[in-house]
């Protein structure tokens, strides 16, 4: 029954090394989603997951974006040679369904100095 | 292109009066729609959704909104606002044509004063 959990919930990098963020989704959801919440873009969808279909990548700002889901559950964003524009709030969601309503973690704050 | 609209940065009312935070979209096609909350260094919580039929939506904590298809509106409200009902409300949009992505308004803080 415990909701989405993301892990770690507090990042501070310095510019220009990977992090990794992680997303626990609720149990039995076959879709998962990464959103990034800023001060000045508000909320933007970066990429979605459904069963083993092709991930929607539309959103990924760059190429040092990405991320993966093993095995129909847990997923990794991953973020390489960040940059300060990349401080923000990464929130995930999962739903049970393709199209199904969304439940958010608490997200992920990363802060790159 | 699709777009949210939440046109009030900040709602301000007295606890106990009514409350409504107004969303408008601009959607191709008949899109579900979505009402989240967020208290501070939390997540987003679901408050309603529509998808189809009445066009008054009940959803958590005694919110409710209106559908108006004809002025592409999704208003948010509660009859009787709570104090503990201050934080930032966001109005989401899932086009007709996307399973995944949902497009969010830039948000609406409400203060409720006691």
């Amino acid at each position: 029954g415990a909701g989405v959990s993301q892990s770690p919930s507090n990042k501070v990098t310095e510019k220009g090394k990977d992090v990794e963020l992680r997303c626990d989704p609720i149990s039995g959801h076959t879709a998962l989603y990464w959103y990034r919440q800023s001060l000045g873009q508000g909320l933007e969808f970066l990429i979605y997951f459904q069963g083993n279909s092709a991930p929607d990548k539309s959103g990924l700002p760059s190429d040092r974006f990405s991320a993966e889901r093993t095995g129909g559950s847990v997923s990794t964003l991953t973020i390489q040679r960040t940059q300060q524009e990349d401080s923000a709030v990464y929130l995930c969601a999962s739903s049970d369904q393709r199209g199904g309503t969304q439940y958010f973690g608490p997200g992920t704050r990363l802060l790159v100095l | 292109a699709q777009s949210v609209a939440q046109p009030e940065d900040q709602v301000n009312v007295a606890e106990g009066n009514p409350l409504t935070v107004k969303c408008t979209y601009s959607v191709s096609g008949n899109p579900y729609l979505f009402w989240y909350v967020q208290y501070p260094n939390r997540g987003l919580q679901f408050l309603l959704k529509y998808i189809t039929g009445d066009n008054l939506v009940k959803g958590s904590y005694g919110f409710e909104a209106e559908f108006n298809k004809s002025q592409t509106s999704f208003h948010l409200k509660k009859p009787s606002a709570l104090v503990s009902d201050s934080a930032l409300y966001f109005c989401a949009v899932r086009p007709p044509d996307s399973w995944g992505k949902l497009q969010f308004g830039a948000g609406t803080q409400v203060v409720v004063t006691p």
